[in-house]
Protein backbone atom coordinates (compact mmCIF):
# COMPACT_ATOMS: atom_id res chain seq x y z
CA UNK A 1 0.00 0.00 0.00
CA UNK A 2 0.91 3.56 -0.62
CA UNK A 3 2.62 5.09 2.62
CA UNK A 4 1.53 8.52 3.95
CA UNK A 5 2.63 11.64 1.39
CA UNK A 6 3.97 14.73 2.57
CA UNK A 7 5.49 17.95 0.51
CA UNK A 8 7.14 19.95 0.24
CA UNK A 9 10.25 18.12 1.78
CA UNK A 10 11.94 21.09 2.27
CA UNK A 11 11.07 24.72 3.27
CA UNK A 12 13.20 27.58 3.96
CA UNK A 13 11.26 30.96 4.90
CA UNK A 14 12.04 34.12 6.93
CA UNK A 15 10.35 35.22 10.28
CA UNK A 16 6.89 36.72 9.91
CA UNK A 17 5.93 34.75 6.31
CA UNK A 18 4.04 32.17 6.17
CA UNK A 19 3.96 28.58 4.76
CA UNK A 20 1.62 25.51 4.64
CA UNK A 21 2.24 22.10 4.26
CA UNK A 22 0.28 19.32 2.63
CA UNK A 23 -0.48 15.06 3.75
CA UNK A 24 -1.86 12.65 1.83
CA UNK A 25 -2.95 9.58 4.45
CA UNK A 26 -3.02 6.12 3.70
CA UNK A 27 -6.15 5.40 1.87
CA UNK A 28 -9.22 4.02 4.30
CA UNK A 29 -7.26 5.20 7.47
CA UNK A 30 -9.81 8.23 8.93
CA UNK A 31 -7.22 9.09 11.90
CA UNK A 32 -4.53 11.93 10.77
CA UNK A 33 -2.20 13.46 13.02
CA UNK A 34 0.31 16.19 12.36
CA UNK A 35 3.47 16.23 14.62
CA UNK A 36 6.06 18.87 15.25
CA UNK A 37 9.80 17.69 15.94
CA UNK A 38 11.94 20.16 16.94
CA UNK A 39 15.73 18.42 16.29
CA UNK A 40 17.08 16.31 19.33
CA UNK A 41 13.65 15.48 20.44
CA UNK A 42 10.63 13.37 19.87
CA UNK A 43 7.45 14.42 17.90
CA UNK A 44 5.10 16.35 19.81
CA UNK A 45 1.06 16.00 18.76
CA UNK A 46 -0.24 19.51 17.54
CA UNK A 47 -3.18 17.90 15.89
CA UNK A 48 -5.59 15.21 15.42
CA UNK A 49 -8.13 14.31 12.74
CA UNK A 50 -10.63 11.88 13.11
CA UNK A 51 -12.16 12.32 9.55
CA UNK A 52 -12.81 15.87 9.50
CA UNK A 53 -13.32 16.66 12.73
CA UNK A 54 -10.54 17.58 15.03
CA UNK A 55 -10.26 15.38 18.14
CA UNK A 56 -7.22 16.98 19.85
CA UNK A 57 -5.86 20.53 18.90
CA UNK A 58 -4.71 21.15 22.88
CA UNK A 59 -0.84 21.75 21.74
CA UNK A 60 -1.51 23.87 18.87
CA UNK A 61 -0.50 27.15 18.96
CA UNK A 62 -4.14 28.55 17.35
CA UNK A 63 -2.66 32.51 17.23
CA UNK A 64 -0.34 31.53 14.47
CA UNK A 65 -0.71 27.39 13.48
CA UNK A 66 -4.21 25.75 11.54
CA UNK A 67 -5.45 23.15 10.06
CA UNK A 68 -8.01 21.79 8.30
CA UNK A 69 -8.82 18.16 6.97
CA UNK A 70 -12.06 19.40 4.95
CA UNK A 71 -13.25 16.25 3.24
CA UNK A 72 -11.54 13.62 5.48
CA UNK A 73 -8.35 12.63 3.31
CA UNK A 74 -6.06 15.02 2.91
CA UNK A 75 -4.76 17.93 5.35
CA UNK A 76 -3.25 21.68 5.58
CA UNK A 77 -1.04 22.44 8.54
CA UNK A 78 -0.45 26.52 8.03
CA UNK A 79 1.65 28.41 10.23
CA UNK A 80 1.20 32.55 9.80
CA UNK A 81 3.18 34.50 11.20
CA UNK A 82 6.17 32.14 11.06
CA UNK A 83 8.52 32.35 14.19
CA UNK A 84 12.66 31.11 14.70
CA UNK A 85 11.21 28.32 17.22
CA UNK A 86 9.12 26.85 14.23
CA UNK A 87 11.90 25.50 12.74
CA UNK A 88 11.03 21.32 13.02
CA UNK A 89 10.29 18.81 11.05
CA UNK A 90 6.43 18.51 10.75
CA UNK A 91 5.26 14.77 10.19
CA UNK A 92 2.16 13.86 9.24
CA UNK A 93 0.69 10.17 10.71
CA UNK A 94 -2.02 8.38 10.27
CA UNK A 95 -4.31 5.00 11.61
CA UNK A 96 -6.72 2.89 10.53
CA UNK A 97 -7.83 3.06 14.19
CA UNK A 98 -9.36 5.62 16.40
CA UNK A 99 -6.05 6.90 18.21
CA UNK A 100 -3.99 4.44 17.00
CA UNK A 101 -3.46 2.24 20.04
CA UNK A 102 -3.79 -1.46 18.38
CA UNK A 103 -1.95 -0.76 15.41
CA UNK A 104 0.41 2.50 15.95
CA UNK A 105 0.77 5.12 13.28
CA UNK A 106 2.07 5.36 10.01
CA UNK A 107 4.65 8.34 9.49
CA UNK A 108 5.54 10.26 6.19
CA UNK A 109 8.96 11.54 5.37
CA UNK A 110 8.42 15.05 7.30
CA UNK A 111 8.74 18.51 5.88
CA UNK A 112 11.79 19.90 6.93
CA UNK A 113 10.84 23.69 8.06
CA UNK A 114 13.83 26.26 8.74
CA UNK A 115 12.91 29.88 9.39
CA UNK A 116 15.59 32.30 9.18
CA UNK B 1 1.65 16.31 29.48
CA UNK B 2 3.13 12.56 29.97
CA UNK B 3 7.03 12.47 30.04
CA UNK B 4 9.05 9.92 29.17
CA UNK B 5 12.87 9.54 29.60
CA UNK B 6 15.11 7.28 27.71
CA UNK B 7 18.50 6.17 27.83
CA UNK B 8 20.92 6.44 27.20
CA UNK B 9 20.48 9.53 24.82
CA UNK B 10 23.37 8.39 22.56
CA UNK B 11 25.17 4.88 22.19
CA UNK B 12 28.79 4.08 20.25
CA UNK B 13 28.70 0.76 19.39
CA UNK B 14 30.66 -1.95 17.68
CA UNK B 15 29.19 -4.01 14.75
CA UNK B 16 28.13 -7.39 16.49
CA UNK B 17 27.62 -6.18 19.44
CA UNK B 18 24.43 -6.39 21.87
CA UNK B 19 22.25 -2.80 22.18
CA UNK B 20 19.93 -2.08 25.48
CA UNK B 21 17.97 1.22 25.56
CA UNK B 22 15.33 1.67 27.65
CA UNK B 23 12.28 4.13 28.62
CA UNK B 24 10.98 5.14 31.33
CA UNK B 25 8.17 7.29 33.02
CA UNK B 26 6.05 8.31 36.43
CA UNK B 27 3.08 7.26 34.72
CA UNK B 28 1.43 4.05 33.78
CA UNK B 29 0.92 3.69 29.87
CA UNK B 30 -1.13 1.53 28.48
CA UNK B 31 0.74 0.55 25.04
CA UNK B 32 4.06 1.01 24.24
CA UNK B 33 5.97 1.01 20.97
CA UNK B 34 9.18 0.99 19.68
CA UNK B 35 9.63 3.14 16.41
CA UNK B 36 13.37 3.75 14.56
CA UNK B 37 13.93 7.01 12.71
CA UNK B 38 16.39 7.04 9.76
CA UNK B 39 17.92 11.02 9.09
CA UNK B 40 15.82 12.79 6.50
CA UNK B 41 12.54 9.92 7.22
CA UNK B 42 9.55 9.36 9.64
CA UNK B 43 9.58 7.48 12.74
CA UNK B 44 9.17 3.64 11.68
CA UNK B 45 7.01 1.03 13.65
CA UNK B 46 9.37 -2.01 14.87
CA UNK B 47 7.93 -3.55 18.10
CA UNK B 48 4.30 -2.93 19.63
CA UNK B 49 3.83 -4.28 22.85
CA UNK B 50 0.11 -4.26 24.95
CA UNK B 51 0.46 -6.44 28.18
CA UNK B 52 2.15 -5.73 31.57
CA UNK B 53 5.59 -8.15 30.90
CA UNK B 54 5.06 -8.68 27.32
CA UNK B 55 8.10 -10.07 25.33
CA UNK B 56 8.05 -9.51 22.09
CA UNK B 57 10.61 -9.87 19.08
CA UNK B 58 11.07 -8.68 15.69
CA UNK B 59 13.90 -10.41 14.08
CA UNK B 60 17.13 -8.98 16.16
CA UNK B 61 15.03 -7.09 18.19
CA UNK B 62 13.32 -7.85 21.28
CA UNK B 63 11.04 -5.68 23.59
CA UNK B 64 9.57 -5.95 27.12
CA UNK B 65 6.29 -3.83 28.87
CA UNK B 66 7.68 -3.57 31.96
CA UNK B 67 5.41 -5.49 35.01
CA UNK B 68 5.14 -2.01 36.58
CA UNK B 69 3.45 -0.68 33.02
CA UNK B 70 5.71 2.72 33.64
CA UNK B 71 8.61 1.53 31.67
CA UNK B 72 9.65 -0.43 28.47
CA UNK B 73 12.77 -1.99 27.35
CA UNK B 74 14.62 -2.77 23.50
CA UNK B 75 17.32 -5.02 23.07
CA UNK B 76 19.23 -5.68 19.66
CA UNK B 77 21.31 -8.10 18.94
CA UNK B 78 24.27 -8.70 17.01
CA UNK B 79 24.10 -4.85 15.44
CA UNK B 80 24.70 -4.01 11.98
CA UNK B 81 25.57 -0.62 10.10
CA UNK B 82 22.13 -0.17 9.16
CA UNK B 83 20.72 -0.51 12.65
CA UNK B 84 22.10 3.14 12.98
CA UNK B 85 19.56 5.96 13.42
CA UNK B 86 17.33 7.10 16.80
CA UNK B 87 15.08 5.12 18.44
CA UNK B 88 11.99 6.23 19.81
CA UNK B 89 9.57 4.92 22.40
CA UNK B 90 6.35 6.04 22.62
CA UNK B 91 3.56 5.38 25.48
CA UNK B 92 -0.36 5.60 25.14
CA UNK B 93 -2.61 6.49 27.45
CA UNK B 94 -5.21 8.95 27.72
CA UNK B 95 -6.47 8.17 24.05
CA UNK B 96 -2.84 9.70 23.18
CA UNK B 97 0.61 8.09 22.34
CA UNK B 98 3.53 10.43 24.22
CA UNK B 99 7.06 10.35 22.59
CA UNK B 100 10.26 9.67 24.16
CA UNK B 101 13.27 11.99 23.43
CA UNK B 102 15.14 9.07 21.77
CA UNK B 103 18.29 7.38 21.63
CA UNK B 104 20.54 7.76 19.00
CA UNK B 105 22.24 4.53 17.92
CA UNK B 106 26.04 4.72 16.39
CA UNK B 107 27.54 1.15 14.86
CA UNK B 108 31.13 1.03 13.89
CA UNK B 109 31.67 -1.35 10.79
Amino acid sequence: EAGVAQSPRYKIIEKRQSVAFWCNPISGHATLYWYQQILGQGPKLLIQFQNNGVVDDSQLPKDRFSAERLKGVDSTLKIQPAKLEDSAVYLCASSLEPHGRNDGYTFGSGTRLTVV
Amino acid sequence: GQQLNQSPQSMFIQEGEDVSMNCTSSSIFNTWLWYKQDPGEGPVLLIALYKAGELTSNGRLTAQFGITRKDSFLNISASIPSDVGIYFCAGYNFNKFYFGSGTKLNVKP
